[in-house]
């Protein structure tokens, strides 16, 4: 039970780069979640889908976009990276509300 | 919209003293979850607390859910080195599929 995966682990971009991180999921969980975690900081969510079919916008979606491919994945992409994207990115899951999330270990992404 | 208060920021603690963080809400909370994350790694999810005053206890971990349910609080008595890492609290946001997220609380152990 490999719970949630992200790949990749570390990616470096140049400005403008695109690129899309991976997420899946084994545990048939309904709801996925991408979030962003700056040095020192919180957690902020980018995007979520609550289920299959469907993804809203969270906190702070402006540069992102988001696919849930089918249940158990939910990539999210960067159509051109910026300086201000650099960050670690956890995509997380849950079997509904009002359970605890499990994470993935993150990918951490450098934009230059 | 709903917003939550952890504090401290950083707590500095000899190995063996006690730790305590506390998260207070100015609205009635639903429930309220706690994480750990390690220096490097991914949040970790720990307990949900329920119901009002409700206290659970995880080993040397304490959780606690206030009276009105507007406040927790995660005591560690005798921390280990193990124990280093930020502490968060979430509780549900006006969308359900949400978790609105504390500040975290930094546990560090002084050499």
């Amino acid at each position: 039970n490999a719970g949630v995966t992200q790949t990749p682990k570390f990616q470096v971009l140049k400005t403008g780069q695109s690129m899309t991180l991976q997420c899946a999921q084994d545990m048939n969980h309904n709801s996925m979640y991408w979030y962003r975690q700056d040095p020192g900081m919180g957690l902020r969510l980018i995007y979520y889908s609550a289920s299959e079919g469907t993804t809203d916008k969270g906190e702070v979606p402006n540069g992102y976009n988001v696919s849930r491919l089918n249940k158990r994945e939910f990539s999210l992409r960067l159509e051109s990276a910026a300086p201000s994207q650099t960050s670690v990115y956890f995509c997380a899951s849950r079997i509904r509300q009002g359970h605890g999330y499990t994470f993935g270990s993150g990918t951490r992404l450098t934009v230059v | 919209g709903q917003q939550v208060m952890q504090i401290p920021q950083y707590q500095h603690v000899q190995e063996g003293e006690d730790f305590t963080t506390y998260c207070n809400s100015s609205t009635t909370l639903s429930n309220i979850q706690w994480y750990k994350q390690r220096p490097g790694g991914h949040p970790v999810f720990l307990i949900q607390l329920v119901k009002s005053g409700e206290v659970k206890k995880q080993k040397r971990l304490t959780f606690q859910f206030g009276e009105a349910k507007k406040n927790s609080s995660l005591h560690i008595t005798a921390t280990q080195t193990t124990d280093v890492g930020t502490y968060f609290c979430a509780l549900n946001g006006d969308s359900n599929y949400q978790l609105i997220w504390g500040a975290g609380t930094k546990l560090i152990i002084k050499p």
